[in-house]
């Protein structure tokens, strides 16, 4: 696609409901990231994807968030019992690849949970 | 891991000054500095991006220097206008980016 897609782009669920969040990224981009943003700080690192692997999720900030990726291009962010500080938008990001500095950022998902 | 800090946290300025909001790296690993602007309710929108090969960068109103020795980056806006008027994030990356905590900038008429 043209861009990095997001949805849904707002979510409202209740507390201990389980949710997933959809990205899908530029075609051929093989490097794929999650971040989360709370209201007034900059993006927080979750998750990132080099093709169908996770590379590195140090960010995940517990065992309630798993994400996949396992064709190598969509992934979806998935929360267990969500709680109401999981509130925030959750930002994802592609890039080509390996020594490719590009990154593109979706217009997020806004999720709170009530 | 990698830590960026970013001052000021607000920055305010009357319409034609310059602003400059300074950031500093702690992993000498990360070889990519960019700069994000970002409005209220938007995603995070790149304005301009360095590499550690690079010490200056220059485009229009915008530049960003970088002292990799220092391990600090520096984004500068000229002339300022309120459209220039948001929220912007500095971060550094090797593999991954890692922000600042962002300036609120605001440029008065």
């Amino acid at each position: 696609g043209a861009g990095v897609s997001q949805t849904p782009s707002n979510k409202v669920t209740e507390k201990g409901k389980y949710v997933e969040l959809r990205c899908d990224p530029i075609s051929g981009h093989t490097a794929l990231y999650w971040y989360r943003q709370s209201l007034g700080q900059g993006p927080e690192f979750l998750i990132y994807f080099q093709g169908t692997g996770a590379a590195d999720d140090s960010g995940l900030p517990n065992d309630r968030f798993f994400a996949v990726r396992p064709e190598g291009s969509v992934s979806t962010l998935k929360i267990q019992r969500t709680e109401r500080g999981d509130s925030a938008v959750y930002l994802c990001a592609s890039r080509p690849g390996t020594g490719d500095f590009g990154y593109t950022f979706g217009s997020g998902t806004r999720l709170t949970v009530v | 891991g990698e830590n960026v800090e970013q001052h000021p946290s607000t920055l305010s300025v009357q319409e034609g000054d310059s602003a400059v909001i300074k950031c500093t790296y702690s992993d000498s690993a990360s070889n990519y500095f960019p700069w994000y602007k970002q409005e209220l309710g938007k995603r995070p929108q790149l304005i301009i991006d360095i590499r550690s090969n690079v010490g200056e960068k220059k485009d229009q109103r915008i530049a960003v220097t970088l002292n990799k020795t220092a391990k600090h980056f520096s984004l500068h806006i000229t002339e300022t206008q309120p459209e220039d008027s948001a929220v912007y994030f500095c971060a550094a990356s090797n593999y991954k980016l890692t922000f600042g905590k962002g300036t609120l900038l605001t440029v008065n008429p």
